[in-house]
């Protein structure tokens, strides 16, 4: 069936470092990526999306790029911060926006 | 301000009770869903519901069943609940191909 890989599934960084979360999906009719910051004990919330007619979108600290001749889209965070701290879903979801299929989730720790 | 409330934050269940999860949104969005999360596994999709009365199977509906009624309310029911249903469900409303609006979850522990 159709999936989403999403890697690395746990990544450390430095205050102040970079961050970067890549997905991949397999079904070539989707066409919206949104991206989910769920903190601890609460509920996902969207932080940024991008639709298949761009290439790439920002943020203030957050980009998400999007190819999807490789199928292939990643999460940026720059200038991290300690609030940063969460897990991370990519999702892709198909034209009707019914199937939306997530990836397993990044868990992000940012070291102050 | 947008909200999605589920009706409980916790339950405990003996195996082969009936179990009702259920859901209210008051953003008047056409699509629930309900999903279940797991460790290491992401979101699944058990059911979503785009219509009062209509409802589609997800990617792991065997176990589950909804219902919804009235388009504000969606229902997620076990019907003889497993240890193996153990898990934090989330139900989530949506309008089009848009961002989904998460309820807080209700961790489900079956015993």
């Amino acid at each position: 069936g159709e999936n989403v890989e999403q890697h690395p599934s746990t990544l450390s960084v430095q205050e102040g470092d970079s961050a970067v979360i890549k997905c991949t999906y397999s079904d070539s009719a989707s066409n919206y990526f949104p991206w989910y910051k769920q903190e601890l004990g609460k509920r996902p919330q969207l932080i940024i999306d991008i639709r298949s007619n761009v290439g790439e979108k920002k943020d203030q600290r957050i980009a998400v790029t999007l190819n999807k001749t490789a199928k292939h889209f990643s999460l940026h965070i720059t200038e991290t911060q300690p609030e940063d701290s969460a897990v991370y879903f990519c999702a892709a979801s198909d034209a009707g926006g019914f199937k939306t299929i997530f990836g397993a989730g990044t868990r992000l720790f940012v070291k102050a | 301000d947008v909200k999605v409330t589920q009706s409980s934050r916790y339950l405990v269940k003996r195996t082969g009770e009936k179990v009702f999860l259920e859901c209210v949104q008051d953003m008047d969005h056409e699509n629930m869903f309900w999903y279940r999360q797991d460790p290491g596994l992401g979101l699944r999709l058990i059911y979503f519901s785009y219509d009062v009365k209509m409802k589609e199977k997800g990617d792991i509906p065997e176990g589950y069943s909804v219902s919804r009624e009235k388009k504000e309310r969606f229902s997620l029911i076990l019907e003889s609940a497993s240890t193996n249903q153990t898990s934090m469900y989330l139900c989530a409303s949506t309008t089009s191909v848009h961002e989904q609006f998460f309820g807080p979850g209700t961790r489900l522990t079956v015993l």
